[in-house]
């Protein structure tokens, strides 16, 4: 199993620009999760997602998009990029329910320029 | 939304010494995890403990679900336990996953 990846590791943008990280894990997990850590900062949770075509905001969705057609995928998609998007976005997945535990993806490193 | 509050916020210490790393939350939780970022990013499960004690080498958790409260040992620090600590809990009123801020260690050889 590759667990959770994402692509790319790394980009730069330019403001305005939009793009989408993906992310994709191979466990059959019904949960996902997208996470934003600024530089010497904790993680705050965007969107998550407890299956197929459901999706929720966490802490700090404006400015994101989300989308779950499948149960290994859950794409985050940036529109109009800010220099405030400048960030490692962490991708986690996790089992049905709350008895869990979470497995994160290596991260992209996003700049916005 | 339920509080996670993580302390010390910095700890440095000589290697061979033993921590306590303390996760504080507001809320009755059902899922509760210690992660490590080591230096290179890099997010590594602990423990997952909601409730209880768990022992791994060096390191155990243990959580008094009933007072709000976790805590982290770790024994004999090495300098590759260098890293921020992580705490992040669940509640089963919604199915979010929130991260304390973390406490930084900082192991010197």
């Amino acid at each position: 199993n590759a667990g959770v990846t994402q692509t790319p590791k790394f980009r730069i943008l330019k403001i305005g620009q939009s793009m989408t990280l993906q992310c994709t894990q191979d466990m059959n997990h019904n949960y996902m999760y997208w996470y934003r850590q600024d530089p010497g900062m904790g993680l705050k949770l965007i969107y998550y997602s407890v299956g197929a075509g459901i999706t929720d905001k966490g802490e700090v969705p404006n400015g994101y998009n989300v989308s779950r057609s499948t149960t290994e995928d859950f794409p985050l998609r940036l529109e109009l990029a800010a220099p405030s998007q400048t960030s490692v976005y962490f991708c986690a997945s996790k089992g049905a329910g709350l008895l869990y535990e979470q497995y994160f993806g290596p991260g992209t490193r996003l700049t916005v320029t | 939304g339920i509080q996670v509050e993580q302390s010390p916020p910095d700890l440095i210490l000589q290697e061979g010494a033993n921590s306590t790393l303390r996760c504080n939350f507001s809320d009755s939780v059902n899922n509760l995890q210690w992660f490590h970022q080591n230096p290179w990013g890099q997010l590594i499960n602990l423990f997952y403990i909601p409730s209880g004690t768990k022992q791994n080498g060096r390191l155990s958790a243990t959580t008094v679900a009933t007072e709000r409260y976790s805590l982290l040992y770790i024994s004999s620090s090495q300098t590759t336990d260098s890293g921020v600590y992580f705490c992040a809990v669940g509640v089963n009123r919604d199915d979010k996953i929130i991260f304390g801020k973390g406490t930084r260690l900082h192991i010197l050889p």
